[in-house]
């Protein structure tokens, strides 16, 4: 079985430009999430689809940051304009869909790392 | 306050002995979940074991358990024999019932020595 896909692996930007990530979760997960690790933290909860609806966006910052999830299946990831302190991993994550219930796991892609110059 | 605490940013052990990981987690759920992830250099987070508050039994893979005291809120990850491919951060994390988001700790950084 595919694990989740995320490109491009690396991306080095100039602050103030734009960048954008892509995500493929595993075939048949309903729920996608993507995360922000910056160096030496845990993963951080950016947003949270289910199927192609949002649940959870409100660690988003919503001036810069867009996400959106076309036909339920792959989503990207923007920054505009970027900043120096967007430098980081971002994760992207998928589960079945099975809401409230507390053992479902999320399965990670091997995650795009960010530089912002 | 934070809801996984993992107290040990770093630790070196020798290779072939049991290593422990700790994590405490704090959760006025009755039902929740516990999870230990680890993260290799390659920056991939790999779903290691998991604990239901319900379950009765600690919950084992492999070398990989979990040694869950309730009443402590307590979830320690236990490699035994461990293995130089396990060097890698290693994150605790919890998600309750009522919450489909999962909170990670800072995570710790296992060196196995050769």
């Amino acid at each position: 079985e595919a694990g989740v896909a995320q490109s491009p692996r690396y991306k080095i930007i100039e602050k103030r430009q734009s960048v954008a990530f892509w995500c493929n979760p595993i075939s048949g997960h309903a729920t996608l999430y993507w995360y922000q690790q910056i160096l030496g933290q845990g993963p951080k909860l950016l947003i949270q689809f289910q199927n192609n609806g949002v649940v959870d966006d409100s660690q988003l910052p919503k001036d810069r940051f867009s996400a959106e999830r076309l036909k339920g299946v792959d989503s990207t990831l923007k920054i505009q304009p970027a900043k120096l302190e967007d430098s980081a991993v971002y994760l992207c994550a998928s589960s079945l869909d099975q809401q409230g219930v507390a053992q479902e796991t999320q399965y990670f892609g091997p995650g795009t790392r960010l530089l912002v110059l | 306050a934070q809801k996984i605490t993992q107290t040990q940013p770093g630790m070196f052990v020798q290779e072939k002995e049991a290593v422990t990981l700790d994590c405490t987690y704090d959760t006025s759920d009755q039902s929740y979940g516990l999870f230990w992830y680890k993260q290799p250099s390659s920056g991939e987070m790999i779903f290691l074991i998991y604990q239901g508050s319900y379950d009765e039994q600690n919950a084992t893979e492999g070398r990989y358990s979990l040694n869950f005291q309730k009443a402590r809120k307590s979830a320690n990850l236990v490699i035994s024999a461990s293995q130089l491919g396990d060097s890698a951060m290693y994150f605790c994390a919890m998600r309750e019932a009522r919450d489909d988001k999962i909170i990670f700790g800072k995570g710790t950084r296992l060196h196995i020595l050769p």
